[in-house]
C-alpha cells in the first residue's frame, strides 16, 4: 500500500522560532497533499491543501503567513510554523491522495508530528 | 453546512461483543465515505471505504460498513470484537470525484475489555 511519511516525528521548540515539518509520499506521486491538526482527544481539523506548482489554498481560520506551505516536488510537502507559539502545541498530519482512479482517490495519513512550543 | 457527527464518543465492550457505531453527515452533492481507525501510539489507517455500487462495504479486520443513502448514514459494524480492536475510530466524508478534502467526524474512542 501507500506509504507517507512525515519528519520529525517529534519537536519540541522555544517561542518565536519557527518550526519545519516534512511531508513525503514514499512510492507514489502527489500533486496535492492536505494538512491537518489534532488537537487532544479531538479529531482531525484540515488546515490547508498542498499544491505542487502553485500556491496552497487555506481553510477558513488558518493564518497563511503563519502556516507556511510549499509542495517542493510530486512527493514532498513541507508545513513550516513561524514564530510558533504555545498554542501552536498540537500534533500535526499530512495526507496524500493515491489514486484508483477517476473519483476514487484515498487519502493516506503520515504518522503525524507531535509539536511542543515552550 | 458540510458536517460529520458520531454518535458514541466512548463505547465500551466485553470481548466477543457486537459493535456499531454511528455516523451521519450532511454534505452536499455525491460522497465518499471512509472510515479510519487509530490504534494507540499509531497514525491513522484506513479500514474501509465506499464510493459506489453496493452500499455493504466489507473492510480489513472483519469491519463492515453500509452506507443508506436516505439516512445519510454510514454506520461501522463488526460482530465480534477483540481486546486488540481497542482504539479511536473515525468517520470521514469527501466529495466524490474531486481531491478527496476529507471532513471527519469527532472520533469514537472503543475499549474492548478481555
Amino acid at each position: 500500500g501507500a506509504v507517507v511519511s512525515q519528519h520529525p516525528s517529534r519537536v519540541i521548540c522555544k517561542s518565536g522560532t519557527s518550526v519545519k515539518i516534512e511531508c513525503r509520499s514514499l512510492d507514489f506521486q502527489a500533486t496535492t497533499m492536505f494538512w491537518y491538526r489534532q488537537f487532544p482527544k479531538q479529531s482531525l481539523m484540515l488546515m490547508a491543501t498542498s499544491n505542487e506548482g502553485s500556491k496552497a489554498t487555506y481553510e477558513q481560520g488558518v493564518e497563511k503567513d503563519k502556516f507556511l506551505i510549499n509542495h517542493a516536488s510530486l512527493t514532498l510537502s513541507t508545513l513550516t510554523v513561524t514564530s510558533a507559539h504555545p498554542e501552536d502545541s498540537s500534533f500535526y498530519i499530512c495526507s496524500a491522495p493515491s489514486s484508483g482512479g477517476a473519483g476514487t482517490d484515498t487519502q493516506y495519513f503520515g504518522p503525524g508530528t507531535r509539536l511542543t512550543v515552550l | 453546512a458540510q458536517s460529520v457527527s458520531q454518535h458514541n464518543h466512548h463505547v465500551i465492550l466485553s470481548e466477543a461483543a457486537s459493535l456499531e457505531l454511528g455516523c451521519n453527515y450532511s454534505y452536499g452533492g455525491t460522497v465518499n465515505l471512509f472510515w479510519y481507525v487509530q490504534y494507540p501510539g499509531q497514525h491513522l489507517q484506513l479500514l474501509l471505504k465506499y464510493f459506489s455500487g453496493d452500499p455493504l462495504v466489507k473492510g480489513i479486520k472483519g469491519f463492515e460498513a453500509e452506507f443508506i443513502k436516505s439516512k445519510f448514514s454510514f454506520n461501522l459494524r463488526k460482530p465480534s470484537v477483540q481486546w486488540s480492536d481497542t482504539a479511536e475510530y473515525f468517520c470521514a466524508v469527501g466529495p466524490s470525484g474531486g481531491y478527496n478534502k476529507l471532513i471527519f467526524g469527532a472520533g469514537t474512542r472503543l475499549a474492548v475489555h478481555p
